[in-house]
């Protein structure tokens, strides 16, 4: 079946070092990505998104980019901070606006400081 | 920044009981979800709502659980005859027409 799945279940990164986290995915229809955070009994809080027709965005510290040829999405964290340490999903949907999402397995950031 | 918001944070059950979790939408949103976690995996997809029906669901989402929304405001998921295995974190989402989803903090349902 169609899945969404992280190579890595667990990194550990210097303070200050940047971060790669990777997201594998199959389903090609999908065109809508997310990255999330969960911090320890929270919710999944957004870091952020793309779409299938762009391959790379970047916000505040973060990239997000992305490999249709290969099915491959990574987050790029730069510059890491004690905070950044969490589980990090990748999460796709299909038709943005469309109903539901589909979440990977996750990996667990931990800053080293 | 408007937050969903879940209650109550942590339900503890027995194995055949009736649960309600509840959920306060973002005041514009017009689509809402649950998803649930069981503890160390990957969160799953159980329902979505709008316009007042469901308009997805997952194998997960049997004849025990419904949803609704009774007083336009609150979200709820009911679970009629819980399960050891209903035991997980249960969040909330919603969104508006065409912008991401918005997580509540989660209800931790624990049965025993």
């Amino acid at each position: 079946g169609e899945s969404v799945g992280l190579h890595l279940p667990t990194l550990s990164v210097q303070e200050g070092d940047n971060s790669i986290i990777n997201c594998a995915y199959s389903n090609s229809a999908s065109d809508y990505f997310i990255w999330y955070k969960q911090e320890s009994g929270k919710g999944p809080q957004f870091i952020i998104d793309i779409r299938s027709n762009m391959d790379k965005r970047q916000g505040q510290r973060v990239t997000v980019l992305l490999n249709k040829t290969v099915k491959h999405l990574s987050l790029q964290i730069a510059a890491t901070q004690p905070g950044d340490s969490a589980v990090y999903f990748c999460a796709e949907n299909i038709n943005f606006g469309n109903e539901k999402l589909t979440f990977g397995t996750g990996t667990r950031l931990t800053i080293i400081p | 920044e408007p937050e969903v918001t879940q209650t109550p944070s942590h339900q503890v059950t027995q194995m055949g009981q009736e649960v309600i979790l509840r959920c306060v939408p973002i005041s514009n949103h017009l689509y809402f979800y649950w998803y649930r976690q069981i503890l160390g995996q990957k969160v799953e997809f159980l329902v979505s709502f709008y316009n007042n029906e469901i308009s997805e669901k997952s194998e997960i989402f049997d004849d025990q659980f419904s949803v609704e929304r009774p007083d336009g405001s609150n979200f709820t998921l009911k679970i009629r005859s819980t399960k050891l295995e209903d035991s997980a974190m249960y969040f909330c989402a919603t969104r508006a027409k065409n912008y991401g989803y918005t997580f509540g903090s989660g209800t931790r349902l624990t049965v025993v």
